[in-house]
């Protein structure tokens, strides 16, 4: 069984600063994919990476994909309150048919 | 394209009662997924479709969820005899068939009370 293991679990920063959310598994993934969820609404693609060691940006969001193709985590810099939700990391396995494995998540809370 | 559907939105039922959720999945998307998330946690996989054969079935899941997809479009996911713990956000998601392409519904919140 894969399990991804996120952290932190609760993050409540002020406007304007970084932080950094981490996605951990013991398992490889063929790729692993970020999204974000707000209440009520199903998540919402953010990014796929597939290579280890890749860096994607999406303007404020860095993601990274470890070499190794366990691990991954999401820098925000400068937070706004607009970046406030449910982020979730997810991965999917060579042999699982395309479904998602889903981390617990992290919400984060971004206060003005 | 008007996205996943999902029908209805929210559900309150009896403990003990049936209830029938229903998917509506983007046009020519092959595969479909059912997972279930309970607040503030990660969607946990139920089930998957690719067109109307059901591939794969998550093990955690109990004799009284069945899920079709008669047509390989829409989906429907039942739960027999309901019980509190079946309460959670019942989540679909369709794929034409690359790592890109998951898109989510809103999803049916179901309460058991």
């Amino acid at each position: 069984t894969q399990l991804l293991e996120q952290s932190p679990q609760f993050l409540s920063i002020q406007e304007g600063e970084n932080l950094t959310v981490y996605c951990n598994s013991s398992s490889v993934f063929s790729s692993l994919q970020w999204y974000r969820q707000e209440p009520g609404e199903g998540p919402v693609l953010l990014v796929t990476v597939v290579t280890g060691g890749e860096v994607k940006k999406l303007k404020r969001l860095t993601f990274q994909f470890g070499d190794a193709r366990k691990d991954s985590s999401l820098h925000i810099t400068a937070a706004q309150p607009g970046d406030t939700g449910l982020y979730l990391c997810a991965g999917t396995g060579g042999t699982s048919y395309g479904k998602l494995t889903f981390g617990q998540g992290t919400i984060l809370t971004v206060h003005p | 394209d008007t996205g996943v559907s999902q029908n209805p939105r929210h559900k309150i039922t009896k403990r003990g009662q049936n209830v029938t959720f229903r998917c509506d999945p983007i046009s020519e998307h092959n595969r479909l997924y059912w997972y279930r998330q309970t607040l503030g946690q990660g969607p946990e996989f139920l089930t998957y479709f690719q067109n109307e054969a059901q591939l794969e079935k998550s093990r955690l899941l109990s004799d009284r969820f069945s899920a079709e997809r008669p047509k390989g479009s829409f989906s429907t996911l039942e739960i027999q005899r309901t019980e509190q713990g079946d309460s959670a956000m019942y989540l679909c998601a369709s794929n034409p068939g690359n790592r890109d392409g998951y898109t989510f519904g809103s999803g049916t919140r179901l309460t058991v009370v």
